[in-house]
């Protein structure tokens, strides 16, 4: 079975530029997450989309994140513009469902890198 | 508020030697899940294990074992003659029923030399 896709795996970005991040979850994971991780920290999540319904985006820095599933599946996760301090791994997980039985898995993640 | 402490930042041991991870939680929640994820260079979190707040017997899985003692809020991570390979972050989470995002630690990061 595959596992989770993230694309790019690395970006390097002059501060106040735009990025895109994309994200592709296992095969019929309802459930859909992205994480930001910097350096020494755990994850921290950013949102969580349930189908392409967004169930928890209240750590989303809404002025500058964006975050999309159209169509239930694939995710594109874009910051504009960006900020010295957005540098870190941004990581993307599913699950079956959203219940605290259901496991995430994750993906490679994306390292940013702000300049 | 749920919170997860992993007090050793950084762990070294030489390989065949036994290493535990420790693992301290809050929560008000009765109902929880905690999980141990292994974060190799690649970045990728691997899944470990989840254990439920109602089941505290202990668990092997080859090398891998976990110790869950409710009593001292812990869920301890042992490896047994542990291999370069095992060289990674480890964090540990938690998720409840009441508070459904998964909150991690800061991590261990376990350096198996040869």
């Amino acid at each position: 079975e595959a596992g989770v896709a993230q694309s790019p795996r690395y970006k390097i970005i002059e501060k106040r530029q735009s990025v895109a991040f994309w994200c592709n979850p296992i095969s019929g994971h309802a459930t859909l997450y992205w994480y930001q991780q910097i350096l020494g920290q755990g994850p921290k999540l950013l949102i969580q989309f349930q189908n392409n319904g967004v169930v928890d985006d209240s750590q989303l820095p809404k002025d500058r994140f964006s975050a999309e599933r159209l169509k239930g599946v694939d995710s594109t996760l874009k910051i504009q513009p960006a900020k010295l301090e957005d540098s870190a791994v941004y990581l993307c997980a599913s699950s079956l469902g959203v219940g605290p039985t259901d496991t995430q898995y994750f993906g490679p993640g994306t390292r940013l890198t702000v300049l | 508020a749920q919170k997860v402490t992993q007090a050793q930042t950084e762990i070294s041991v030489v390989e065949k030697e036994d290493v535990t991870l420790d693992c301290v939680y809050e929560t008000r929640d009765t109902t929880y899940y905690l999980f141990w994820y292994k974060q190799p260079p690649s970045g990728e979190l691997v899944f470990l294990i989840r254990r439920n707040s109602f089941d505290e017997q202990n668990e092997i899985s080859g090398r891998y074992s976990w110790n869950f003692q409710k009593s001292t809020s812990s869920f301890n991570f042992t490896i047994t003659a542990s291999q370069v390979v095992d060289s990674a972050v480890y964090f540990c989470a938690l998720k409840s029923t009441g508070f459904q995002k998964l909150v991690f630690g800061t991590g261990t990061r376990l350096l198996v030399s040869p």
